[in-house]
């Protein structure tokens, strides 16, 4: 299990529902970081971890998205009150410090909300 | 305004020929730079990595690419496609250190 695990893999859910994606990071590393990837485009960054702080959330939607990390390793991105502008593959990435470091992604979950 | 360009959205090529997936960025001052590789249903997986050493950055399954500050340009190659490069690939910045910033990316077909 070297590298980084999330899960679901794929989520379906209803407009208005809440949904918690989690990602396991590669052991050791000490940032992880959550994009977003719409259909047809570019990946849009969320928010990342240093520790179980998140110094940057400047990429979160809206208020109905949070993160939160703990024991330095786990990572879970909640989104309240699905919209089906929401759907979209959801990529976590870690890296073994912040600065200069490469990161190494995730599966990621493809959410669907209809 | 920071930014990475590619430049083509789709390209496609015949087994056996060459591969030129095309990055310009942006930026006013050196950035780090990353290519990476997305096969269907897959994660993104890293191809090489440019940090301000070598500007001919070698990376695996035979890519490499070079980078040319005076063009502002970080274009990928490989000189014999194969089949299995059949796959999207993301041009990525760095300017922050951490915060990546993705182009559009750019679909390769391969054909037999």
């Amino acid at each position: 299990g070297a590298g980084v695990s999330q899960s679901p893999s794929n989520k379906v859910t209803e407009k208005g529902k809440d949904v918690e994606l989690r990602c396991d990071p590669i052991s050791g590393h000490t940032a992880l970081y959550w994009y977003r990837q719409r259909l047809g485009q570019g990946l849009e960054f969320l928010i990342y971890f240093q520790g179980n702080s998140a110094p940057d959330k400047s990429g979160l939607p809206s208020d109905r998205f949070s993160a939160e990390r703990t024991g330095e390793s786990v990572s879970t991105l909640t989104i309240q009150r699905t919209q089906q502008e929401d759907s979209a593959v959801y990529l976590c990435a870690s890296s073994l410090k912040v600065m200069q470091a490469t990161q190494y992604f995730g599966p990621g979950t493809r959410l669907l909300v209809l | 305004a920071q930014s990475v360009t590619q430049l083509d959205s789709h390209v496609s090529v015949s087994e056996g020929t060459p591969v030129l997936l095309r990055c310009n960025y942006s930026s006013s001052y050196s950035p780090s730079l990353f290519w990476y590789v997305q096969h269907p249903n897959k994660g993104l997986q890293l191809l090489l990595k440019y940090t301000s050493a070598a500007t001919l950055v070698k990376g695996i399954n035979g890519f490499e690419a070079e980078f040319k500050k005076s063009e502002t340009s970080f274009h990928l190659t490989k000189p014999s496609a194969h089949m299995s490069d059949a796959a999207e690939y993301f041009c990525v910045v760095s300017f922050n250190d951490y915060k990546l910033s993705f182009g559009a990316g750019t679909t390769v077909t391969v054909r037999a």
